[in-house]
């Protein structure tokens, strides 16, 4: 089945810059790949998603890029601000497989 | 967009008893949804698929006679934790989706307590 990794499990960052986390897929048939934000006792929040037919999307402060060929995918959020301090989850599924299977999870600590 | 109500938000149960998790999907029909179980940051670990008018297909290592998933409706399914331990204190979590092809959305979770 599909492995996700998610890399770095920790980033602190300064308000105002920029943030990057990265995930690895190994099964090469996804093709798409979701991001959630999850607040602390909350469910998971769709924050923006990509598929495999376009390599980057753009919502506002937040990105998302896609490299098919390496197999990895990325989560870019400029002019961080501390309402961004969450846990983020990258996650990949086929279409036709209803199944998500999710990174571990990456702990975001936007400094004041 | 679509939206997914999950109720109660929290629990608390005596061990031995039972509790029953509420998932609708409020303004689309779901003919699937998922319920995954979260441990402190930990990410969300797939318990079953919750299919509208057939069994649910659980994931290896789940019990389905302790986690009793029923999809009655395209728009509830109910996850009931039975003969509850303190082990089964967790975090748990419905999914929804629109269709092949769609997104999931995520229930706002409950936090189940076994005393």
């Amino acid at each position: 089945g599909e492995n996700v990794e998610q890399h770095p499990s920790t980033l602190s960052v300064q308000e105002g810059d920029s943030a990057v986390i990265k995930c690895t897929y190994s099964d090469s048939a996804s093709n798409y790949f979701p991001w959630y934000k999850q607040e602390l006792g909350k469910g998971p929040q769709l924050i923006i998603d990509i598929r495999s037919n376009v390599g980057e999307k753009k919502d506002q402060r937040i990105a998302v890029t896609l490299n098919k060929t390496a197999k990895h995918f990325s989560l870019h959020i400029t002019e961080t601000q501390p309402e961004d301090s969450a846990v983020y989850f990258c996650a990949a599924s086929r279409y036709g497989n209803n199944r998500l299977a999710f990174g571990k999870g990456n702990q975001v600590v936007v400094i004041p | 967009g679509a939206v997914v109500s999950q109720h109660p938000s929290r629990v608390i149960c005596k061990s031995g008893t039972s509790v029953k998790i509420e998932c609708r999907s409020l303004d689309f029909q779901a003919t699937t949804m998922f319920w995954y179980r979260q441990f402190p940051k930990q990410s969300l670990m797939l318990m079953a698929t919750s299919n509208e008018g057939s069994k649910a297909t659980y994931e290896q290592g789940v019990e389905k006679d302790k986690f009793l998933i029923n999809h009655a409706s395209l728009t509830l399914s109910t996850l009931t934790v039975t003969s509850a331990h303190p082990e089964d204190s967790s975090f748990y979590i419905c999914s929804a989706s629109l269709g092949q092809g769609y997104g999931y959305t995520f229930g706002s979770g409950t936090r189940l307590t076994v005393v």
